[in-house]
């Protein structure tokens, strides 16, 4: 089945000890989506990437990054996890239709990422 | 600020019972109001997108309605079931681009 699929599921690391989460796509999708979820709190889109172009959500902290090698794989790094970053990290991919954000996004399961 | 809220945080319902919950958004600007059902350790699956005023969306037991004038949405499950117990997330596409989300309504549906 084409699916979003996210590894790991679950993640520790130290405080200040840089992490990647990775993210990869079998629907061939156009657009793929980082999105943060504190406890009780909505879903927070970090940024996105449109093909090739990435683009960056005006309050996501430079703690953040991304980078897209191919159209199947997306990775979230955090250069100097805090504490405040421990949260459900979610990915997403959607086609790239005419309407903005009107096309259906296809969520993988998450990582939870705890810093110690 | 745009905000999104659901309503009610969370909702305990009976095997059979028929629920709804709110989604209020934004009524300026208007794109796109999504619907997405998360169950525990799952992946969020996304039951609507709603682009037009007065949209009624239908999914076997579950359906939606939309009212952009007013700014919400109502989801509604006839008939639930203990595999309906999931969080109901809704979000909002305007023209910041970007979709917003509300808390989410955690639905638990005891047998």
């Amino acid at each position: 089945d084409a699916m979003v699929i996210q590894n790991p599921r679950y993640q520790v690391t130290q405080f200040g000890k840089p992490v990647t989460l990775s993210c990869s796509q079998t629907l061939n999708h156009n657009v793929m989506y980082w999105y943060q979820q504190k406890s009780s709190q909505a879903p927070k889109l970090l940024f996105h990437y449109y093909d090739k172009d990435f683009n960056n959500e005006a309050d996501t902290p430079d703690n953040f990054q991304s980078r897209r090698p191919n159209t199947s794989f997306c990775f979230l790094d955090i250069r100097s996890p805090g504490l405040g970053d421990a949260a459900m990290y979610l990915c997403a991919t959607s086609r790239a239709g005419g309407g903005a954000y009107s096309e259906t996004q296809y969520f993988g399961p998450g990582t939870r990422l705890l810093v110690l | 600020i745009l905000n999104v809220e659901q309503s009610p945080q969370s909702l305990h319902v009976q095997e059979g019972d028929s629920t709804n919950f709110t989604c209020s958004f934004p009524s300026s600007n208007f794109y796109a109001l999504h619907w997405y059902r998360w169950e525990t350790a799952k992946s969020p699956e996304a039951l609507f997108v709603m682009t037009l005023n007065g949209d009624e969306k239908k999914k076997g037991r579950i359906s939606a309605t939309l009212n952009t004038k007013e700014g919400y949405s109502y989801l509604y499950i006839k008939g639930s079931q203990p595999e309906d117990s999931a969080t109901y997330l809704c979000a909002f596409a305007g023209s910041q681009g970007n979709l917003i989300f509300g808390k989410g309504t955690k639905l638990s549906v005891k047998p």
